[in-house]
């Protein structure tokens, strides 16, 4: 198993525009958690899903959103790009995120312009 | 707002020495804590949970209610065990690993 894959692995962006990001849990996981991780500090909570459902939002405006799929895998967006999304983007499976260990994929690197 | 505060952001000890990296947390009921590690150009990966109570690595980490602490220690560091370390813990009241509140992160360098 890879692991969790993310895509693309980096991009480039400018204000305004908007970006989709994608993750592909592990097999058989069915929980998937994205995170922001600002250059010098750590991993931000955006969003949890779980069996397809949101889970949990952290305090992220409306400009961001998420969905998961019927495979488990998932995307987040971003609309109305400002240069403060310039970030890593991670995302983090698991099989069940109530007892269950979350592993990381290697992230998605966004820099907006 | 449920904070995670690791004071020191670089960390330097000689290998063999005894290595502390600090956590505390923001008070609320009894939270569950975690250290991650990530070792050069590798994946942010578990390197151990409070509630498994396991010893990773020679990594332990006790959580002090009384302090709101959660400290990694390990009595002998070695060159291998330099990475960025986070503390985090889980948000809310509950275990769910995947909506962790994370703290800036302590990059450790174990010097020969």
């Amino acid at each position: 198993d890879a692991g969790v894959t993310q895509s693309p692995t980096h991009l480039i962006k400018t204000r305004g525009q908007h970006v989709t990001l994608r993750c592909s849990p592990i097999s058989g996981h069915k929980s998937v958690s994205w995170y922001q991780q600002v250059l010098g500090q750590g991993p931000q909570f955006i969003f949890q899903y779980y069996e397809k459902e949101e889970r949990g939002r952290g305090n992220f405006p409306d400009r961001f959103s998420a969905r998961q799929f019927p495979n488990y895998s998932s995307e987040l967006n971003v609309n109305a790009l400002l240069l403060g999304d310039s970030a890593l983007y991670l995302c983090a499976s698991s099989r069940d995120p109530r007892t269950d260990t979350q592993y990381f994929g290697p992230g998605t690197r966004l820099t907006v312009l | 707002a449920q904070r995670v505060t690791q004071p020191e952001k670089l960390l330097s000890v000689f290998k063999g020495a005894p290595v502390e990296l600090k956590c505390n947390y923001s008070y609320s009921g009894s939270p569950e804590l975690f250290w991650y590690v990530q070792y050069s150009r590798q994946r942010l990966q578990l390197l151990l949970r409070h509630i498994s109570r396991e010893s990773i690595k020679g990594f332990t980490a006790d959580l002090n209610k009384g302090e709101t602490s959660f400290h990694l220690k390990k009595p002998f560091a070695q060159e291998e065990d330099s990475a960025m370390y986070y503390c985090a813990r889980a948000r809310g009241f509950n275990t769910n690993a995947g909506k962790s509140t994370f703290g800036d992160g302590t990059t450790l360098t174990v010097k020969p």
